[in-house]
This record gives structure tokens, sequence and C-alpha cells, in this order.
């Protein structure tokens, strides 16, 4: 499975909006490029996963350039509740059933 | 609720004691997984099941771990004579498979502490 790169820590302030980056540059062919955000005391939740272009949905948007080598998250106006460790991975989702977390990106989010 | 559930929530036990984890996945899910977590670190994959059958394994399953999942719906994880070392958060998850979409719906966990 392609390993991923992403910052230990990110801070931001209510309302703004947050992009986190995920490198992924031996992302194969079949791999799809999820994200899952996890809360203290809590199991991973997850939020969106993509191929290409722009994936949207009501939590977030997906952004993958054409090499794929990398996606951006992006939270729109986070608030508090928002300070979570947000996991970027990548497999082949059509049969690859174990998920591989890497250490995560820690969002602290400050009113 | 209709989520995934395990029990124990928390569990504290003396090294060398035996422990056994319960998780119920979500009622129509027929794959559940085990992960097992660190402070500070990623989920780690331990094992999956479809249905009753266990069809992958971690190196990090060593012989003094054992899940089950008889008639494909609860799953025990027993963990045998405990060594420190396992302390950790010991999450479930469960997922139904369509189309491309891998989501995987965890449990709170339990969390494991051997003294």
């Amino acid at each position: 499975l392609a390993k991923t790169t992403q910052p230990i820590s990110m801070d931001s302030y209510e309302g703004q909006e947050v992009n986190i980056t995920c490198s992924h540059n031996n992302i194969a062919t079949n791999d799809y490029i999820t994200w899952y955000q996890q809360f203290p005391s809590q199991g991973p939740r997850f939020i969106i996963q993509g191929y290409k272009t722009k994936v949207t949905n009501e939590v977030a948007s997906l952004f993958i350039p054409a090499d794929r080598k990398s996606s951006t998250l992006s939270l729109p106006r986070v608030s508090l509740s928002d300070t979570a460790v947000y996991y970027c991975l990548v497999g082949a989702s059509y049969n690859t059933d174990k998920l591989i977390f890497g250490t995560g990106t820690r969002l602290q989010v400050f009113p | 609720d209709t989520g995934v559930s395990q029990d124990p929530r928390h569990k504290i036990t003396k090294r060398g004691q035996n422990v056994t984890f319960r998780c119920d996945p979500i009622s129509e899910h027929n794959r559940l997984y085990w992960y097992r977590q660190t402070l500070g670190q990623g989920p780690e994959f331990l094992t999956y099941f479809q249905n009753e059958a266990q069809l992958e394994k971690s190196r990090l399953l060593s012989d003094r771990f054992s899940a089950e999942r008889p008639k494909g719906s609860f799953s025990t994880l027993e963990i045998q004579r405990t060594e420190q070392g396992d302390s950790a958060m010991y999450l479930c998850a469960s997922s139904i498979r369509f189309d491309a979409v891998n989501e995987q719906f965890f449990g709170p966990g339990t969390r494991l502490t051997v003294l």
C-alpha cells in the first residue's frame, strides 16, 4: 500500500478554511484516497473518499491533482468541534480490506 | 443506537491474566475488523472477518491473541497471558461493501491497561 506523508499538526481559528495536504508519491493506478477523522477516546470516522479531481460532501472537499501524487482535504469554516486527528489513507478500495493509518494530522481549532 | 458497540469500554488487568473483548457490528454488515491503537499513533490492523471466516491476520497478532466471529455476528478478541505492551485501545469496525467505497464504521474502543 502507498505510504502517505502529512503534517503532524496544524492550528486554525474558528470560521477559517483549513486545508490539509497529504503526499502519496507511490500511489498506484487502482488506489483510492480516503480521509478519516478521529476525536479523542473515539474510533475513527470516515470523512471522504476520492480517486481523481474533486469530491465534495456535506462535511468536506477532497482535491486531487491530475498526477494523484498528493491530495488536499478542505474543511470549510471550521469550528471548535473540528479539533481532531485527520488521517489520509491510500489503497485499492475494491480489494483492500484493512486500513493502513499513519500518524495523522492533529488539527487544533482555537476560538 | 445502531452503531458498532464494544464491551467493556475499559479493562484493567494484571500481567499474565487473560482478557476478552466483545464487538457487536452494525447488524447488516458482513465484514468485521479489529485494530489496535497506542497513544499518539494511528490504528494498526490486527485481523478481519467476512461473515464467520477470518480472512487475514496481521503479524501483530501473536499466538497469544485469538479472534472469533461465531455465526458471523458479534466477535470476540481474547488476549492470553497479557503483557504490559498489550496496553492499548482495541478498536472494532464493521463494513458492507458497495462499489468501491470501503467505509468502515468504528466502535468506541476498549481501552486495556495491563499493570
